[in-house]
Order: C-alpha cells, then structure tokens, then sequence
C-alpha cells in the first residue's frame, strides 16, 4: 500500500519569506494529491490539489511542483503571512481499498513570524 | 452552500459508554469518509460510505466500531464500549466524486474517561 512522508515536521519563516514543504510516495500507481491546511480547533481545508498528469500547479500565492520519476511532490508558497500559520498535511492515493483512499503525511508545522 | 456538518464538536463518554458521531455531507455530495487523527498525528483513513452503502471499512476496527450512511439523514460512526484509546479527533470529509476532492468537517473531539 502507500506509505506517504513529510518534511520539515516543523518550519519558521519570517513574513514575506517563501516555505517549501515536501512529500514523498511508495505507490508509482498513485495519481491525485492533495494538500490541506489545519488550523488549530478547525478540520483540514484543502487548498490545493494536483494530479499525476501535470507536473506543477499555481493558485495565487500557492504552487505545488510534482516529480513523478522521484515519486516527491512539494507545496509552495511565496509571500508568506502571518494568517499562513497552521499545519500542513500532504496525502496521496492508495489503491489498497475497493475505491482507493487518501494516506495522509505526519503534517508540517508553520510558523511565520511578523 | 452549506460546508459539512459535525455533531456534537465535543464528547465526553465513560469507558464502556456508547459514542455516536454524526456528519451531514456538503448539499451534493454522496460520498462520505471518516478519519480519526490521534495528536500530533496524522489523519488515517477508517470507513467510505456512499448513501446506504459501505463501499471500504478497511481501516476501521472491526471489533466496537460501524457506520452508516442512511438514505434520509446524515451518517453515523458508532463506537460501542469505549476505550481511553479512543479518545481522539474524528473527522469526516464529504465529495461529489469520490476520493478526490474531499471536504472536512470541523470533527468531533472525543474523550473517553
């Protein structure tokens, strides 16, 4: 089945500065992956998600790059702020069930400080 | 449009208590997930559901543990006999198609004393 880690578990960054989170898979089967924001109290919101077909998708001040020969991909986001602050959970597919499920990373704490 | 719903947020239960979490899906959507995250944790994947049907519970225990999806009224996650170990953040997650895209709920925080 997939197996799906994270890194930094934790990472500051000053505002304004860019923070670069990063994920790698087992299962070279997987095809979609999403990243969610949990903040503190509240449930995941996703925020961004790519499938295997492409190699890079943008939205605003967030990008997700995706490197399917290394079986990584990465979150991006550029101009931090401070309302940026929150865990970070990558996921990817796993194909184990009847219908496939999500494997969540360990999440990635960030901390941008003003 | 509405996001999902879960109830109650908090609850308390005593060991050998019964627990029942609720979740009612986006206005749309018909397939239904739950994830149970422990602190510091990750979310893990327990049970898919579409209306009355359980499609995957290959990562719920198959001892204490059952949900449901009725045709009318949200779904159920039942914990029967609780344990301390399954204090834990519950959390459901609606989609209009499947396993991709999936939206959380704000999940239920449990506590078992």
């Amino acid at each position: 089945g997939e197996n799906v880690e994270q890194h930094p578990s934790t990472l500051s960054v000053q505002e304004g500065d860019s923070a670069v989170i990063k994920c790698t898979y087992s299962d070279s089967a997987s095809n979609y992956f999403p990243w969610y924001k949990q903040e503190l109290g509240k449930g995941p919101q996703l925020i961004i998600d790519i499938r295997s077909n492409v190699g890079e998708k943008k939205d605003q001040r967030i990008a997700v790059t995706l490197n399917k020969t290394a079986k990584h991909f990465s979150l991006h986001i550029t101009e931090t702020q401070p309302e940026d602050s929150a865990v970070y959970f990558c996921a990817g597919l796993n194909y184990g069930g009847s219908q496939g499920n999500l494997i969540f990373g360990k999440g990635t704490k960030l901390s941008v400080k003003p | 449009n509405a996001g999902v719903m879960q109830n109650p947020r908090h609850l308390v239960r005593r060991r050998g208590q019964e627990a029942r979490l609720r979740c009612s899906p986006m206005k749309g959507h018909s397939h239904v997930y739950w994830y149970r995250q422990l602190p510091e944790e990750g979310l893990k994947f327990m049970v898919y559901l579409q209306k009355e049907n359980i499609i995957d519970e290959s990562g719920m225990p198959k001892e204490r543990f059952s949900a449901e999806f009725p045709k009318e009224g949200p779904s159920i996650l039942r914990i029967q006999q609780v344990v301390r170990g399954d204090s834990a953040a519950y959390f459901c997650a609606s989609s209009p198609r499947g396993v991709y895209e999936q939206y959380f709920g704000p999940g239920t925080r449990l506590t078992v004393t």
